[in-house]
């Protein structure tokens, strides 16, 4: 119950498409569903999050999409770029801390 | 700028030798974690601490131990190190409460247990 299950694995995106990284979870006391992103020889950063009373929530290229009922909840990159490239991990906060998905490693290819 | 720092980037030990892994923030938060990222595995959670001198274990708490004796500082502590712990170390901090919001992570420690 206390995972967040994260796919793909990896993902190619040619430039100018649109990533879909999907991410689902059991536990209903998560409250808080951040996505980071990591960059090589980095440590994550925070990138977008979103509260589970909002269906949506977008900043620039960057859309998460919650589906409550579903226990699932999305990244969608508009317009992805080659300096989009990097691992992006989904994460749920529970009472002290953040639960990570495993990561998907994004290419973009010029 | 917020910073967590890692006293290490790169550090190399032999086999049974008690390793210190050091992390220090600058912005007075109340937690602090210590995070363990392997590939396809992604981060797991190894301890944390709420509060000074508090502990908790994370999932994969094994064979580590963790020191919090002043609020900026958190320390883990690999008893006897082995070969499984070769792995990257990921500190973070985060304020507490609804206000956790995000974990500020430091570049990481390689570790390399030979």
């Amino acid at each position: 119950q206390q995972q967040v299950k994260q796919s793909p694995q990896s993902l190619i995106v040619q430039k100018g498409g649109i990533s879909i990284i999907n991410c689902a979870y059991e536990n209903t006391a998560f409250d808080y569903f951040p996505w980071y992103q990591q960059f090589p020889g980095k440590g994550p950063a925070l990138l977008i999050a979103i509260r589970p009373d909002v269906s949506e929530k977008k900043e620039g290229r960057f859309t998460i999409s919650f589906n409550k009922s579903a226990k699932q909840f999305s990244l969608h990159i508009m317009d992805s770029q080659p300096g989009d490239s990097a691992t992006y991990f989904c994460a749920a906060r529970t009472s002290f801390s953040f639960i990570f998905g495993k990561g998907t490693r994004l290419l973009v290819k010029p | 700028d917020v910073k967590v720092t890692q006293s290490s980037r790169y550090l190399v030990k032999r086999t049974g030798e008690k390793v210190f892994l050091e992390c220090v923030q600058d912005m007075d938060h109340e937690n602090m974690f210590w995070y363990r990222q392997d590939p396809g595995l992604g981060l797991r959670l190894i301890y944390f601490s709420y509060d000074v001198k508090m502990k908790e274990k994370g999932d994969i708490p094994e064979g580590y131990s963790v020191s919090r004796e002043k609020k900026e500082r958190f320390s883990l502590i690999l008893e006897s190190a082995s070969t499984n712990q070769t792995s990257m170390y990921l500190c973070a901090s985060s304020l507490s409460g609804d206000m956790n919001t995000e974990a500020f992570f430091g570049q990481g420690t390689r570790l390399t247990v030979v």
